[in-house]
């Protein structure tokens, strides 16, 4: 089935510690993008990306880093520097011709 | 920058009733979609219904439609004959239109959580 896949489901974060969260799709979409979803609030922008070894900050960029070395692949790394990591955390993706984005299932990121 | 406002937290409505959530936005841009996305209980996102600006006509899929009032810069969303299925946060979004398509960004309010109730 074509989708976009995160994993893991659920992550814990020690203090200090850098984390990694992985995106891939196999829609063959051009751009990804990272959103954080705190309760009670929208979605806010992380990071996007619209082609392979580039990629733009989005609102709450900090703390935060990205890379794009595959088209289908767009991990997601929560630093030390990110005091507040606690969220959910979605992955969406988007073919140029189409004007819609479409999302992961996500990943909750909790600190221990 | 764009801002997207929804200003009912909270709904619930009985199992075949109609409801409708309401969607307030602010933009200078002429040219943008318009987005209602629903996240049931799984946390799953999934596109509901889409509307583009520059088309007057309201956009409908199946028992969801829309209300788009572009000079009130209004987009409300109406489900007929609403199902226990669609217990679920539900979330206004824009896209301004941009000449690099990559870089067109959802921009998202609060949210609506609506109960279907039985």
């Amino acid at each position: 089935d074509g989708g976009i896949t995160q994993s893991p489901k659920y992550l814990f974060r020690k203090e200090g510690q850098n984390v990694t969260l992985s995106c891939e799709q196999n829609l063959n979409h051009d751009a990804m993008y990272w959103y954080r979803q705190d309760p009670g609030q929208g979605l806010r922008l992380i990071y996007y990306s619209q082609i392979v070894n580039d990629f733009q900050k989005g609102d709450i960029a900090e703390g935060y880093s990205v890379s794009r070395e595959k088209k289908e692949s767009f991990p997601l790394t929560v630093t030390s520097a990110q005091k507040n990591p606690t969220a959910f955390y979605l992955c969406a993706s988007r073919l140029y011709s189409k004007n819609i984005q479409y999302f992961g299932a996500g990943t909750r990121l909790s600190v221990l | 920058a764009q801002t997207v406002t929804q200003s009912q937290p909270e709904m619930s409505v009985q199992e075949a009733e109609t409801v409708t959530l309401s969607c307030t936005y602010d933009t200078s841009e002429n040219n943008y979609y318009l987005f209602w996305y629903k996240q049931p209980p799984s946390r799953q996102m999934i596109l509901v219904i889409r509307q583009e600006a520059y088309k007057q006509q309201n956009a409908t899929e199946n028992r969801f439609s829309v209300n788009f009032q572009k000079a009130a810069k209004s987009f409300s969303l109406k489900i007929s004959d609403s199902q226990l299925g669609d217990t679920a946060m539900y979330f206004c979004a824009f896209m301004k239109h941009e000449i690099t398509q990559g870089a067109q960004k959802l921009v998202f309010g609060q949210g609506t959580r609506l109960t279907i109730n039985p």
